[in-house]
This record gives structure tokens, C-alpha cells and sequence, in this order.
């Protein structure tokens, strides 16, 4: 237990679908982190927010939408996703500065269907 | 941009063998490195740090040392375990903004 805790564990959504992924710590953190785990692809990072703002979009497409409304909580808005989106999506945070690592959650499967 | 190279897998090892899984980094500036491991069906969960240059990361058995005359952060353990199958991940966090950045991941297989 890493005190990041990601729900669902699991979602299946057609491709016409809204739904959102949800990211809690109570670790005091700053930073928290949305990355996209695909098989046999690296650790892609999405976003990145310190102390509720935006401060990295590594073009991720719109139909991605992040929402941080406090340094506790983490949103990833889903809406009319490819079939190639479906991936482990994992949310991480940690305390600002260079010498403090991330604390992950277990993640997100999502399935496009 | 910051970059993190390692060796591609899997890695295959008999029981009491001896690891090593290499890593280096892209970075300006002066980045904290750390190996991460992720088990089946779990996210990812720090195995080691160093935050400077000949720091040595040590734990369960793993070490590592920033090495930066050599951009280096290779992970060893002298005699591993089947438990120690999983994917190991080597990252660097700058010291210029909070992104972490991830190598590919090395997928091991301890066999018995």
C-alpha cells in the first residue's frame, strides 16, 4: 500500500462513452502524475500538476482531459477514446524537488471497446 | 529532452545468479536517479535512489551508483530470487521541473 489509490481497477467503455479515473493521496504531496502503461511501449507521461496546476501536457490528445480541483485529488476525463487508448493508466505523486521519488498507485486497466 | 536508456528483455537468470541491468541517462542539470519495480497486476514501487553524483542506492539486495562520468545507474544483485521476477524500471527526475522520466523496463525471470 503506497497510500496512492486509483479507482476503478478495471474499465471497459465504448468509444462513445464519457467516463473518469480517479486518484486520492493523503501523503501530503505536491506533484501528482497521470502516466499510460501499453505492452511492449515505455512509461508514457501524460500530465503533471504542482499544487493544482498544469505544468506538463506531453500532447496528449483532447480526448484526454485532466482535472486537479485539489493537491489530494486527480482526474482523467475520458471521452470518445480509440481502441488504442486501452492501457494501464497509472497515477503517481510525490513532494516537490529533485530528490524525491513517486509514489504510484496500482492503476487503471481501461478496455476500448 | 532528459532520456533514460536500458537494456531490453527479458532477462533470464537461474536462481543464486548474479544480476546486472544496465541504465543510462540523457540530463541537463542535476537529476535524482531511481530503479522502480513493478510486479504482475501492481503499479510501480521504488526499489532504489540516489540523489548525487557516487551515491550508492542500496536495498533488499540491490545497489546501484550514480555514476556520472559515465551517465550510468546499473543495477546489480549478487544472488537473486524467483521472488525478484518482475519488471524493473530505471527513471531520472530533474532538477529543473518534476517530470520523472521512465526507461523502457526490464522484464526478468528468476527460474527455480
Amino acid at each position: 500500500e503506497t497510500g496512492v489509490t486509483q479507482t476503478p481497477r478495471h474499465l471497459v467503455m465504448g468509444m462513445t462513452n464519457k467516463k473518469s479515473l480517479k486518484c486520492e493521496q493523503h501523503l501530503g504531496h505536491n506533484a501528482m502524475y497521470w502516466y499510460k502503461q501499453s505492452a511492449k511501449k515505455p512509461l508514457e507521461l501524460m500530465f503533471v500538476y504542482n499544487f493544482k496546476e498544469q505544468t506538463e501536457n506531453n500532447s496528449v490528445p483532447s480526448r484526454f482531459s485532466p482535472e486537479c480541483p485539489n493537491s489530494s485529488h486527480l482526474f482523467l476525463h475520458l471521452h470518445t477514446l480509440q481502441p488504442e487508448d486501452s492501457a494501464l493508466y497509472l497515477c503517481a505523486s510525490s513532494p516537490l524537488g529533485a530528490n524525491t521519488e513517486a509514489f504510484f498507485g496500482q492503476g487503471t486497466r481501461l478496455t476500448v471497446v | 529532452g532528459d532520456s533514460v536508456t536500458q537494456m531490453e528483455g527479458p532477462v533470464t537468470l537461474s536462481e543464486e545468479a548474479f544480476l546486472t541491468i544496465n541504465c543510462t541517462y540523457t540530463a541537463t542539470g542535476y537529476p535524482s536517479l531511481f530503479w522502480y519495480v513493478q510486479y504482475p497486476g501492481e503499479g510501480l514501487q521504488l526499489l532504489l535512489k540516489a540523489t548525487k553524483a557516487d551515491d550508492k542506492g542500496s536495498n533488499k539486495g540491490f545497489e546501484a551508483t550514480y555514476r556520472k562520468e559515465t551517465t550510468s545507474f546499473h543495477l546489480e544483485k549478487g544472488s537473486v530470487q524467483v521472488s525478484d521476477s518482475a519488471v524493473y524500471f530505471c527513471a531520472l527526475k530533474s532538477d529543473r521541473d518534476d517530470k520523472i522520466i521512465f526507461g523502457k523496463g526490464t522484464r526478468l525471470h528468476i527460474l527455480p
